[in-house]
């Protein structure tokens, strides 16, 4: 079965703390793996698509990277407004499968100033 | 560029009783997948539609059903609804069916007492 899993469950930094987040999978035919922002009560905010071991990318303080079992998100020298849920996502399965994303329960990530 | 947009926001309703939630796709997508997410927990998918049709199912029962109109907006029904239904209902709209990002509107909060 299909399966996606964040650690830790919730994070606290002080601002300028660097550190990563992890997510697990274990899927059929990765096709792609997603990495979204959520604030709450609100709808996921996209942030990165990677889709093959190795694959890096960067948006100002987030880095996503790629291995065959896990991806991180890196995130340096954080500030408050990074406070937010991260979620991570995975789109898996062979030709003419639906683009459904199975997605972890979530890192909650707090930014103390 | 427009957004997706869902309506209506917030939504209060009674057991038994049933409700449409609606979504318009962002401009020159034609899928759209729809999510549930329950209080601390990732999206699950319910179902998607291209090209007005249902194109992949997740694990719900036949009482959540849908549409999508030749102008790509959807509509999500859920009948005879049960206390567990209550959660964030989120509707993402992509470009075709492959890998592609999915962007999602900022959902509806749908509350069964």
């Amino acid at each position: 079965e299909d399966q996606v899993t964040q650690s830790p469950e919730a994070l606290r930094l002080q601002e300028g703390e660097s550190s990563s987040l992890n997510c697990s999978y274990t899927v059929s035919g990765l096709r792609g793996l997603f990495w979204y922002r959520q604030d709450p009560g609100k709808g996921p905010e996209f942030l990165f698509t990677l889709y093959s071991a190795g694959e890096e990318k960067e948006k100002e303080r987030l880095k996503a990277t790629l291995t065959k079992k896990e991806s991180f998100l890196h995130i340096t020298a954080p500030k408050p407004e990074d406070s937010a849920t991260y979620l991570c996502a995975v789109q898996a399965g062979y030709g003419g499968a639906t683009n459904k994303l199975i997605f972890g329960t979530g890192t909650l990530l707090a930014v103390q100033p | 560029e427009t957004g997706v947009t869902q309506s209506p926001t917030h939504l209060i309703k009674t057991r038994g009783q049933q409700v449409t939630l609606r979504c318009s796709s962002q401009s020159g997508h034609n899928t759209v997948s729809w999510y549930q997410q329950a209080l601390g927990q990732g999206p699950q998918f319910i179902f998607q539609y291209y090209r007005e049709e249902e194109n992949g199912r997740g694990n719900f029962p036949p009482r959540f059903s849908g549409l999508q109109f030749p102008n790509y907006s959807s509509e999500l029904n859920v009948n005879a609804l049960e206390l567990d239904d209550s959660a964030l209902y989120l509707c993402a709209s992509s470009f075709y069916t492959g890998s592609y990002e999915q962007y999602f509107g900022p959902g509806t909060r749908l509350t069964v007492t």
